[in-house]
């Protein structure tokens, strides 16, 4: 069984502060994505990454595909409350989404 | 336009009776997953179909679960007898099978809850 491996599970910063969560798994993926859940809604993704190495900014979020494609990263600069959430990674196989179990991340004002 | 459909966003049912959660995935779809999250094992996908053919159902937990494409713009997934522990939020989601993208986009849930 494919697994993915967030950390951490639970973060809890101060509004203004950096911060990065990481997705690793022993398999290589065809593509990685990241999602992101608010409480009483579906996933809502965020980006796709395809290549090795690749790096992807969406506004203060920066996100990164390992060289071997088995590993991610999502930083965040200067946290706001509205980051608040679940964010969840998952790696392409075949047809299908290997999900992490997602970092639950709260951002105090 | 629309994105994908669920019904009903609430379920409350007892023990033993028989559940049916219905989703319309975005039109021009053609794959369409289910899934489950609860705190303790996060997003399990269920079954996903392609086609309307169903590809893998090896995450359907028990013989008590069962899903159905009968076209491209509708499926349930029915749970007979229900159980408690089948409590959780059930979600559908639906992608254009395009390569190596597999990028998935999801219903707001059923939350699910058995007595």
């Amino acid at each position: 069984t494919q697994l993915l491996e967030q950390s951490p599970q639970f973060l809890s910063i101060q509004e203004g502060e950096n911060l990065t969560v990481y997705c690793n798994s022993s398999s290589v993926f065809s593509s990685l994505q990241w999602y992101r859940q608010e409480p009483g809604e579906g996933p809502v993704l965020l980006v796709t990454v395809v290549t090795g190495g690749e790096v992807k900014k969406l506004k203060r979020l920066t996100f990164q595909f390992g060289d071997a494609r088995k590993d991610s990263s999502l930083h965040i600069t200067a946290a706001q409350p509205g980051d608040t959430g679940l964010y969840l990674c998952a790696g392409g196989q075949g047809g299908k989404l290997i999900f992490g179990q997602g970092t639950e991340l709260s951002v105090k004002p | 336009d629309a994105g994908v459909i669920q019904s009903p966003r609430h379920e409350v049912t007892e023990m033993g009776q028989e559940v049916t959660l219905r989703c319309k995935p975005i039109s021009g779809h053609n794959s369409l997953f289910w899934y489950r999250q609860t705190m303790m094992r996060g997003l399990e996908l269920l079954i996903y179909f392609n086609n309307n053919v169903p590809i893998d159902d090896s995450g359907m937990p028990e013989d008590r679960f069962s899903a159905k494409m009968p076209n491209a713009s509708f499926s349930t997934l029915k749970i007979q007898p229900s159980e408690p522990r089948d409590s959780a939020v059930y979600f559908c989601a639906s992608s254009l099978t395009s390569g190596r993208l597999n990028e998935q986009f999801f219903g707001p849930g059923t939350r699910l809850t058995v007595l």
